[in-house]
């Protein structure tokens, strides 16, 4: 069964702190791997697009890495800011004509407290 | 970038009624839209995925005739819910896209259900 598993499940982090979350799947072969970001009561908005090729991707103080050998993925969020307090969603996408089902991880929750 | 947007975003209901979700793609149109729930700290969960101006195509354990999906036009999917039961409940959240699933997807900002 397809799976992709984050961690950690929350993080707890103070204002100004980096941070990294993690992704790893068992998604083979994906056309593409997302990272969203969804605050509470809201639709997840895309943060990166990284196809299988692609070993990083930035968008402004997120960046996403990709190691396709490994099947792991990780976002890095520099100097984080209060309004980063959000769950971080990893997606894998499979190829188009194929199973169509994007498989989404649990998300990390992730807490800036000033 | 493109905007979805739902119509409501929240609705109570009481058990046995029907309640109908509207998912508009704003500034572009969608040959595909996709419909997920999610529950409290739980990932989001594919329930259908539909094409305009042709039968939606539901996930398994998903019950067709309790979930309606309409995709009429390159703008518009609707979702209803109908007679509703409590475990309805439900943060249900659209996506759209110009085309199947590895283009990008502009979710909506969701609709939180709740049946009484």
């Amino acid at each position: 069964k397809n799976q992709v598993e984050q961690s950690p499940q929350s993080l707890i982090i103070l204002e100004g702190k980096n941070c990294t979350l993690q992704c790893n799947y068992t998604v083979s072969p994906f056309s593409n791997l997302r990272w969203y970001k969804q605050d509470t009561g809201r639709g997840p908005v895309s943060l990166t697009i990284m196809t299988f090729s692609e070993n990083t991707k930035s968008n402004g103080r997120y960046t996403a890495t990709l190691d396709a050998d490994t099947k792991q993925s990780s976002l890095h969020i520099t100097a984080s800011q209060l309004s980063d307090s959000a769950s971080y969603i990893c997606v894998v996408i499979p190829p188009s004509g194929g199973s169509y089902i994007p498989t989404f991880g649990r998300g990390t929750s992730l807490i800036v407290h000033p | 970038g493109a905007v979805v947007s739902q119509h409501p975003s929240r609705v109570i209901c009481k058990s046995g009624t029907s309640v109908k979700i509207e998912c508009r793609s704003l500034d572009f149109q969608a040959t595909t839209m996709f419909w997920y729930r999610q529950f409290p700290k739980k990932s989001l969960m594919l329930m259908a995925t539909s094409n305009e101006g042709s039968k939606a195509t539901y996930e398994q354990g998903v019950e067709k005739d309790k979930f309606l999906i309409n995709h009429a036009s390159l703008t518009l999917s609707t979702l209803t819910v109908t007679s509703a039961h409590p475990e309805d409940s439900s943060f249900y959240i659209c996506s759209a896209s110009l085309g199947g699933s590895s283009y990008e997807q502009y979710f909506g900002p969701g609709t939180r259900l709740t049946v009484t």
